[in-house]
């Protein structure tokens, strides 16, 4: 139980460009969802918490304008990374959790690379 | 503001030593969260941690929770190679209603045969 798909698995894209990831829950329906970006060596950084059918609240630091997150339904979330630059170049995880204070599981991740 | 250190950063050890990595956290909270990542892969849930005084063990591996000193230990005994990784602590917080993981700075395992 409690697995969380991520998709896709990796995607390459033109600077410029948007890219979609999509984050679901398969067999559970999460009141949160959350998204993290790791760089490489590096630690993960929460970007944003999700909530079905309201804003997200993001991170001190974390554009909400270039980062967009639908929220549509109780088993999925989506990451919009808007006009991507390579910097933007990361691992991005979600994670959901069904309680307000459970633990959260983790999707697989998706590796952009912006070109 | 909230950091949560690991110490070390990155171990190296022979295969059969034991070794403790830590976990310092600067604010209370009573849920803490171990997890482990493979190059190139997401996060592998180790231990869940609850309340102060829990320890749990899996294999070679065990964690202890000490919310009073805000610390949390990850033990391994007789390491071997299949244990190379990094590991990962998370603080589970309450903050504007809601609650969100403040991850650790992860120790790079590496163990030598």
């Amino acid at each position: 139980g409690a697995v969380v798909s991520q998709h896709p698995s990796w995607v390459i894209c033109k600077s410029g460009t948007s890219v979609k990831i999509e984050c679901r829950s398969l067999d559970f329906q999460a009141t949160t969802m959350f998204w993290y970006r790791q760089f490489p060596k590096q630690s993960l950084m929460l970007m944003a918490t999700s909530n079905e059918g309201s804003k997200a609240t993001y991170e001190q630091g974390v554009e909400k304008d270039k980062f967009l997150i639908n929220h549509a339904s109780l088993t999925l979330s989506t990451l919009t990374v808007t006009s991507a630059h390579p910097e933007d170049s990361s691992f991005y995880i979600c994670s959901a959790r069904v309680e307000l204070a459970g633990e959260q599981y983790f999707g697989p991740g998706t590796r952009l690379t912006v070109t | 503001e909230l950091k949560v250190e690991q110490n070390p950063l990155f171990l190296s050890m022979q295969e059969g030593k034991n070794y403790t990595i830590y976990c310092n956290y600067s604010t209370t909270s009573d849920r803490l969260y171990w997890y482990r990542q493979d190059p190139g892969k997401s996060l592998e849930s180790l231990f869940v941690l609850l309340s102060n005084g829990a320890v749990k063990q899996e294999g070679r591996l065990m964690a202890s929770l000490d919310t009073k000193a805000r610390l949390s230990t990850l033990h391994i005994t007789a390491a071997v190679h299949d244990l190379s990784a990094t590991y990962f602590c998370a603080v589970d917080l309450e903050g504007s209603g809601t609650y969100k993981y403040i991850f650790g700075t992860g120790t790079r395992l590496k163990v030598l045969a």
